[in-house]
């Protein structure tokens, strides 16, 4: 069975702060897609980074970067010098070759102080 | 760039009630798919179409229904509602099925039953 857990519920830390968030899936197909995206308070669901099975480079883009590791089943994001406006609910998903959907982790809600 | 259109983006109904939701993938992608967020909770996969045939489905329950038209519009039909069917309603779309390529979210239906 597949399943993507985000064990941090919430993450409170204050402007400026580097903040990584955790993220763990389980699958036994050897190709499979990984993905995170935002949602702000505002309630749209926003697209950030794809990532497939056969690819474990590291991606950065701009404050964001993602690593993703195949050892550890783990496809963890940072942001850098964090801002008031990525305060929002972050979920980390998969998907398979082998079907449509998304599956979700419970979502990590990130609280950046001003 | 065009965007996933959703209508309504609010919408009140009465316990029993029927309602009708509707989304507009982005040009050119031909896979739809429909999600159930609840307060707090992960998108739960409801169904899915590609090229206009049911792709894949998920929790959706037997009172709800949906289809994807020729115009790739899909609707979605939902029935008897009830207090728990409160909920945003995302639809979302990509250029083809699986996990090849990520799935960019409307802006959601937020549906009331009272």
């Amino acid at each position: 069975a597949q399943k993507v857990t985000q064990a941090q519920t919430e993450i409170s830390v204050v402007e400026k702060e580097d903040v990584t968030l955790d993220c763990v899936y389980e699958t036994r197909d050897t190709t499979y897609y990984l993905f995170w995206y935002k949602q702000p308070p505002s309630g749209e669901l926003v697209f950030l980074i794809r990532r497939n099975s056969f690819d474990e480079q590291n991606e950065i883009s701009g404050r964001y970067s993602w690593n993703f590791q195949k050892s550890t089943s783990s496809f963890n994001f940072t942001i850098t010098a964090s801002q008031v406006v990525d305060s929002a609910v972050y979920f980390c998903a998969l998907s398979l070759d082998s079907n449509y959907q998304l599956i979700w982790g419970a979502g990590t809600k990130l609280i950046i102080k001003p | 760039a065009a965007g996933v259109i959703q209508s309504p983006r609010h919408l009140i109904k009465e316990k029993r009630e029927t309602a009708t939701l509707k989304c507009y993938p982005i040009p050119r992608h031909d896979t739809v798919y429909w999600y159930q967020q609840g307060p707090g909770q992960d998108p739960q996969f409801l169904i899915s179409f590609y090229e206009k045939m049911q792709s894949d489905k998920g929790s959706i329950p037997d009172r709800f229904s949906a289809q994807q038209f020729s115009d790739y519009h899909s609707e979605l039909n939902m029935s008897s509602l009830e207090l728990g069917d409160s909920a945003l309603y995302f639809c979302a779309s990509s250029l083809s099925g699986g996990g090849t390529y990520e799935q960019y979210f409307g802006p959601g239906t937020r549906l009331t039953v009272t």
